[in-house]
């Protein structure tokens, strides 16, 4: 696609559910990133990878957190037994290659009532 | 862990008018980038510095990089309402060069 496509937009899911969100980066790009982030505030780190490995993940939250991009292209982030506290916007990026432009997704708002 | 902070957090200035917003690390920095957001939508990347002492123009917009690598500011000449958003700036931490991470961002609103 032409741009970095997240889905879904918006997900509403009760609390001890789990949630799983999907990231589809510009095609051919190789460095893939997960961030949250809290309205009116800076992206914050959860993960990142580099075609399909998962090259740092030291943002994530607690064991509940987990993602994978198995074939290089399309990765999703899982939430395991939601909580009220993991409602956030969930925004992919992806680039070429690492440390070039970074373009981001509209992102996921994801509710957990 | 490297920490970015932005000044002001929130800035509302009438059109025409000039502004600065600043970046500030107690760290050193290989790059810093600045990125716009506006409402409902993604940062997108407005620059990148990366030598100390560097200034980048991109129209009406002039980005710095400090001397020492440790902060950058933008500055705006005559704001326009279409600036309205919100300025983040980013980078790279030293100990996990792909781990980029951003500052709280500062708000702009450009009244008409």
């Amino acid at each position: 696609g032409a741009g970095v496509s997240q889905s879904p937009r918006y997900k509403v899911t009760k609390r001890g559910q789990d949630v799983a969100l999907r990231c589809d980066p510009i095609s051919g790009h190789v460095s893939l990133y997960w961030y949250r982030q809290a309205l009116g505030q800076g992206p914050e780190f959860l993960t990142y990878f580099n075609y399909e490995a998962q090259q740092d993940k030291s943002g994530l939250p607690n064991d509940r957190f987990s993602a994978e991009r198995p074939e290089g292209s399309i990765s999703t982030l899982t939430i395991q037994r939601t909580e009220q506290r993991d409602s956030a916007m969930y925004r992919c990026a992806s680039s070429h290659t690492r440390n070039t432009e970074a373009f981001f997704g509209q992102g996921t708002r994801l509710t957990v009532v | 862990t490297q920490l970015l902070e932005q000044s002001p957090q929130f800035l509302s200035i009438q059109e025409g008018e000039n502004l600065t917003v600043y970046c500030n690390s107690s760290s050193v920095f290989s790059s810093l980038q600045w990125y716009r957001q506006e409402p409902g939508e993604g940062p997108v990347l407005l620059v990148t510095v990366v030598t100390g002492g560097e200034v980048k123009k991109l129209k009406r917009l002039t980005f710095q990089f400090g001397d020492a690598r440790k902060d950058s500011s933008l500055h705006i000449t005559a704001a326009q309402p279409g600036d309205t958003g919100l300025y983040l700036c980013a980078g790279p931490q030293k100990t996990s060069y792909d781990k980029v991470i951003f500052g709280p961002g500062t708000s702009l609103s450009v009244i008409p």
